[in-house]
């Protein structure tokens, strides 16, 4: 398996544009997340997904950050507008299931700026 | 969700083996303990977890104290390649994740710098 593919791998936005994050997660796993990681944060989780259904969305910081799963091979996560705060590393990772013994596999990651 | 502590950083040389330590005194019986590392500008990966017996796998070992408050994951033989940020993480068994109270998942982890 390829793992989980993540595009773009680099994104430079301007402030006020909108910024699309896709993820392709494991095929077989049921379970995905999107997480973001700062320096001064760490690695936040942001939102996750079990059988294509947003199970909590509550880390999702703003209503400028909004995330789908329209099938189970895919899932994007859309900041409109962009802000420079916004700037950061963003991962998808995926899971069997949502068992805490599941193990997460982590995509490479998409580093957003937003100038 | 239990909370761990593990030192900011730590060094070893190239082809020795490393002790990287993490303290859980919280830890309740059916917490397990999990270890996952990220590799310079990669994801965390997932590396080992344990329960109460010592396990081992091909990347390391994990030794958990007979108390369950503290464990420690070994690397029998580092590489450069083994320079990362280790995390240890604490999950109840057999429950769904419950993320409404622990956003921030993996913590600041222990940052192991190799010396060629």
């Amino acid at each position: 398996d390829a793992g989980v593919i993540q595009s773009p791998r680099h994104e430079v936005t301007e402030m006020g544009q909108e910024v699309t994050l896709r993820c392709k997660p494991i095929s077989g796993h049921n379970s995905l997340f999107w997480y973001r990681q700062t320096m001064m944060r760490g690695l936040e989780l942001l939102i996750y997904f079990n059988n294509n259904v947003p199970i909590d969305d509550s880390g999702m910081p703003e209503d400028r950050f909004s995330a789908k799963m329209p099938n189970a091979s895919f899932s994007t996560l859309k900041i409109q507008p962009s802000e420079p705060r916004d700037s950061a590393v963003y991962f998808c990772a995926s899971s069997f299931n949502l068992l805490s013994t599941d193990t997460q596999y982590f995509g490479p990651g998409t580093r957003l700026t937003v100038l | 969700d239990a909370k761990t502590t593990q030192p900011n950083s730590m060094e070893s040389n190239e082809e020795e083996p490393v002790h990287l330590p993490c303290n859980h005194s919280t830890i309740s019986g059916t917490d397990y303990i999990h270890w996952y590392r990220q590799l310079p500008s990669q994801g965390p990966e997932y590396v080992i977890h344990g329960l109460t017996s010592n396990v081992n796998n091909r990347m390391a070992s994990l030794a958990i104290a007979e108390d369950r408050k503290s464990s420690t994951l070994i690397l029998h033989r580092a590489t450069l390649r083994d320079a990362a940020v280790y995390y240890c993480i604490l999950r109840d068994s057999g429950k769904p994740w419950d993320f409404r109270d622990d956003k921030i998942i993996f913590g600041k982890g222990t940052r192991l710098h190799i010396l060629p």
